[in-house]
């Protein structure tokens, strides 16, 4: 069972270059979200999907997009990459209803842009 | 503005002690709160959970408290281990309970 798997694990970028972050999970949830992890900021949510064919703005959404293409998989792309959004990038899922709310992570992307 | 706030500096225990976490939120109302740990180049892992409704909870040799009047959650590892040593972070539901927000996290080390 593989739980959450993201692509790739290490990226670097120049300034102004775009990517796709990939996330996909085996585990039938309802939810996802994708969170950027910076020193001493601790997680802080982009975009999340409440489920298949809903996407929502987290806390800091600018400078990204993403797509929910089906229950399994949730990309984050970023159109024209800024050193700002060095990072390590995690996805995430749940089951989504009220009574469970248990995050499972990826092992997340580590993104550098020069 | 919203914030949610642990202990930026780390935590230094001996290894038997217990280990007493806190997480203090403002302008949040959540329904429930969670801990989460994470090793160096990990994700994070889920701990436990606690409803707005509860006032402890129990995992083992962890704890976690939910005072919503104080607006404060505390989390405790009794009879703390060297393999305890990890960065724990807060959670909690923010506008909905499909929205979660972390708080930075504290790190505890255990010193043998």
């Amino acid at each position: 069972n593989a739980g959450v798997t993201q692509t790739p694990k290490f990226q670097v970028l120049k300034t102004g270059q775009s990517m796709t972050l990939q996330c996909a999970q085996d585990m039938n949830h309802n939810s996802m979200y994708w969170y950027r992890q910076d020193p001493g900021m601790g997680l802080r949510l982009i975009y999340y999907s409440a489920s298949e064919g809903t996407t929502d703005k987290g806390e800091v959404p600018n400078g990204y997009n993403v797509s929910r293409l089906n229950k399994r998989e949730f990309s984050l792309r970023l159109e024209s990459a800024a050193p700002s959004q060095t990072s390590v990038y995690f996805c995430a899922s749940s089951t989504g209803t009220a009574n469970t709310g248990e995050l499972f992570f990826g092992e997340g992307s580590r993104l550098t842009v020069l | 503005s919203q914030k949610i706030e642990q202990n930026s500096e780390a935590l230094n225990i001996q290894e038997g002690k217990t280990a007493t976490l806190t997480c203090n939120y403002t302008n949040y109302s959540p329904a429930y709160l969670q801990w989460y740990r994470q090793d160096p180049g990990r994700g994070p892992v889920f701990l436990l959970l606690i409803r707005e409704n509860e006032k402890e909870k129990r995992k083992e040799r962890l704890k976690v408290t939910f005072d919503t009047t104080l607006k404060q959650s505390l989390f405790h590892i009794t009879a703390s281990q060297p393999a305890d040593s990890a960065t724990y972070l807060c959670a909690l539901d923010g506008d909905n309970f499909n929205k979660f927000y972390f708080g930075s996290g504290t790190k505890l080390n255990v010193k043998p």
